[in-house]
């Protein structure tokens, strides 16, 4: 298998500019969680999927911030308008249902200039 | 509030020199420790879980240990390849699979 894809790899973009990440789980997996990671405030988890249904978005900073899973290998994290205080590293990560192991992408890492 | 606190931020090591990093834990419940291991440019990469005070688990030349109040990785005499930041986090109740990270301890073993 070849792990949680995740694209792009690296993203630059200017203030205001509408930002997709994108995501492909391993198969089979049923959750899918979407991390952010800054040197501040470490990994904090934006919002999780289960079978495709968002379960817990509070993490969700702001409006600005949306996800969605729209078949079980594909999930989009879109931030639109996009801040600067939003350059960060995003992880995704995927699971069995009934696993305790996560496993996460090589993130995504973005810089709104 | 739920709370991860990583010790101490920054550890450099001799190789061969045997040490261990802190994770205290101010939570309403635990429902599992998770210990994550994270290279440059890479996404974590899952070490271990705990469920209960007193649980132990050992993967090669690491170590985990779990109290009420904290859990410790011991590392015994740790190779240049050890070098990364570890990670661990809690997952606070059994109906959520939120896991709350502390911000890691940075690890460098030198030849």
């Amino acid at each position: 298998d070849a792990g949680v894809i995740q694209s792009p790899r690296h993203e630059v973009t200017e203030m205001g500019q509408e930002v997709t990440l994108r995501c492909k789980p391993i198969s089979g997996h049923d959750y899918l969680f979407w991390y952010r990671q800054t040197m501040m405030r470490g990994l904090e988890l934006l919002i999780y999927f289960n079978n495709n249904v968002p379960i817990d978005d509070s993490g969700m900073p702001e409006d600005r911030f949306s996800a969605k899973m729209p078949n079980a290998s594909f999930s989009t994290l879109k931030i639109q308008p996009s801040e600067p205080r939003d350059s960060a590293v995003y992880f995704c990560a995927s699971r069995r249902q009934k696993g305790t192991e996560a496993f996460f992408g090589q993130g995504t890492r973005l810089t709104v200039v | 509030e739920d709370q991860v606190t990583q010790s101490p931020e920054a550890l450099r090591l001799q190789e061969g020199e045997s040490s261990s990093l802190n994770c205290s834990y101010t939570v309403s419940g635990l429902r599992g420790l998770f210990w994550y291991r994270q290279d440059p440019g890479k996404g974590p990469e899952f070490l271990f879980t705990l469920y209960s005070a007193g649980e132990e688990k050992e993967k090669e030349r690491l170590k985990a240990t779990l109290t009420k109040k904290e859990s410790f990785l011991h590392i015994t005499a740790p190779k240049p390849e050890d070098s990364a930041t570890y990670l661990c986090a809690v997952k606070t109740s059994i109906n959520t699979d939120k896991l709350i990270f502390g911000t890691g301890t940075r690890l460098q073993v030198f030849p």
